[in-house]
């Protein structure tokens, strides 16, 4: 079946405007996250949603980060007033269970300019 | 602190030879690992994980790797590497206890396979 879509691929804007960036993940996985990976850098877990529960956002870098996710599908990562160091490629990933292995999107690059 | 540390930033190997990557990490509890590959302007891509069980683990594309507990590795390993296999390779470790599951990565390390 198909596997993590993300959309945009791409993303360029600039300095103090907001962004959404979305993540469809595989169907039927209950699991999503959000990781940052910047240049050269490994990848930094974000936030977590896992059904129902209360999301983990313990990752989230400022309060200019949210993400929503309506029931076991489709999620939101929205950065609001976009600072230069937030560009990086913004990767989704979910999992079938929260055991289970995490199967990752493309990623959206995003830069601010 | 958890962590995951891939002391290499690139491996070179030629076409034909035994390949290793690095991978020691640091965690208070037990850890399930995790190799993933990511290729240019692509996503990460699961190579192989070690839950439980035998230490050494087999995974996608002929790699393989050894978790290593007295040592705290779980090095990448493929006996005869290939030129396809120059990538962006990223350790992984998830608490069993942690509650939402999050992957904890390495930095990465660039392998290069020349022909």
């Amino acid at each position: 079946g198909a596997g993590v879509s993300q959309s945009p691929s791409n993303k360029v804007t600039e300095k103090g405007k907001d962004v959404e960036l979305r993540c469809d993940p595989i169907s039927g996985h209950t699991a999503l996250y959000w990781y940052r990976q910047r240049l050269g850098q490994g990848l930094e877990f974000l936030i977590y949603f896992q059904g129902n529960s209360a999301p983990d956002k313990s990752g989230l870098p400022s309060d200019r980060f949210s993400a929503e996710r309506t029931g076991e599908s489709v999620s939101t990562l929205t950065i609001q007033r976009t600072q230069q160091e937030d560009s990086a490629v913004y990767l989704c990933a979910s999992s079938q269970g929260t055991q289970e292995t995490q199967y990752f999107g493309p990623g959206t690059r995003l830069l601010v300019l | 602190a958890q962590s995951v540390a891939q002391p290499e930033d690139q491996v070179n190997v030629a076409e034909g030879n035994p390949l290793t990557v690095k991978c020691t990490y640091s965690v208070s509890g037990n850890p399930y690992l995790f190799w993933y590959v990511q290729y240019p302007n692509r996503g990460l891509q699961f190579l192989l994980k070690y839950i439980t069980g035998d230490n050494l683990v087999k995974g996608s594309y002929g790699f393989e790797a050894e978790f290593n507990k007295s040592q705290t590795s779980f090095h990448l390993k493929k006996p005869s590497a290939l030129v396809s296999d120059s990538a962006l390779y990223f350790c992984a470790v998830r608490l069993r206890m942690d509650s939402s599951y999050k992957l904890i990565f390495g930095s990465g390390t660039r392998l290069l396979v020349r022909p």
